[in-house]
């Protein structure tokens, strides 16, 4: 099946540091990728739709210059998060849609990424 | 206005019994999709299962079924025979196209499911 991974899956650090997450798909080619935020107890916030070879396009509310996401490649996006602050942990998780798939294809999700922000 | 609700916050099944999850849509699209999917407390968004808007049979996938009733714009998963590792947030979904015709996922608040042994 479908596999996407998701690296670090935890990290911790410090406050006003940048942290990057790495996005993969392992088995298939993606052109879009989104990145979802996720609190404790809540749904799934879609961050940023990420598309292969051009600028991301970000939700309402979502900081562009604050969440950097770059998909330099069918295989690889990343986030980072600038300047990192407390209020910036959180669960962020990326999904994947197979470039071969079709409409009815679901996304396929990596393991997220636990962040917290001392 | 909320497009998929999920109207349990949590429910509580007895091992080897039937559960059904409720969700309910809005949209004014004719074609579109519904998913639902499972969230372990560790976190991983496991896909279980798909309706399309133009599906005429129930969709099934092993102990998973889809209770699809397009005019009442509800897509219920039904669960038979809880297992014990069934436990974790079930997330309702719906895929449609936004203003800028790309096609997103609309999500549920989740429903927490405990199956008791």
């Amino acid at each position: 099946g479908a596999v996407v991974s998701q690296h670090p899956s935890r990290v911790i650090c410090k406050s006003g540091t940048s942290v990057k997450i790495e996005c993969r798909s392992l088995d298939f080619q993606a052109t879009t990728m989104f990145w979802y935020r996720q609190f404790p107890k809540q749904s799934l916030m879609l961050m940023a739709t990420s598309n292969e070879g051009s600028k991301a396009t970000y939700e309402q509310g979502v900081e562009k210059d604050k969440f950097l996401i770059n998909h330099a490649s069918l295989t690889l996006s990343t986030l980072t998060v600038t300047s990192a602050h407390p209020e910036d942990s959180s669960f962020y998780i990326c999904s994947a849609r197979d470039l071969a798939g079709s409409y009815n294809s679901p996304l396929h999700f990596g393991n997220g990424t636990r962040l917290t922000v001392t | 206005a909320q497009k998929i609700t999920q109207t349990q916050p949590g429910m509580f099944v007895q091992e080897k019994e039937a559960v059904t999850l409720d969700c309910t849509y809005d949209t004014s699209d004719q074609s579109y999709g519904l998913f639902w999917y499972k969230q372990p407390s560790s976190g991983e968004m496991i896909f279980l299962i798909y309706q399309g808007s133009y599906d005429e049979q129930n969709a099934t996938e092993g102990r998973y079924s889809l209770n699809f009733q397009k005019a009442r714009k509800s897509a219920n998963l039904v669960i038979s025979a809880s297992q014990l590792g069934d436990s974790a947030m079930y997330f309702c979904a719906m895929r449609e196209r936004d203003a800028g015709n790309n096609r997103k996922l609309i999500w549920g608040l989740g429903t927490s499911l405990a199956v008791n042994p």
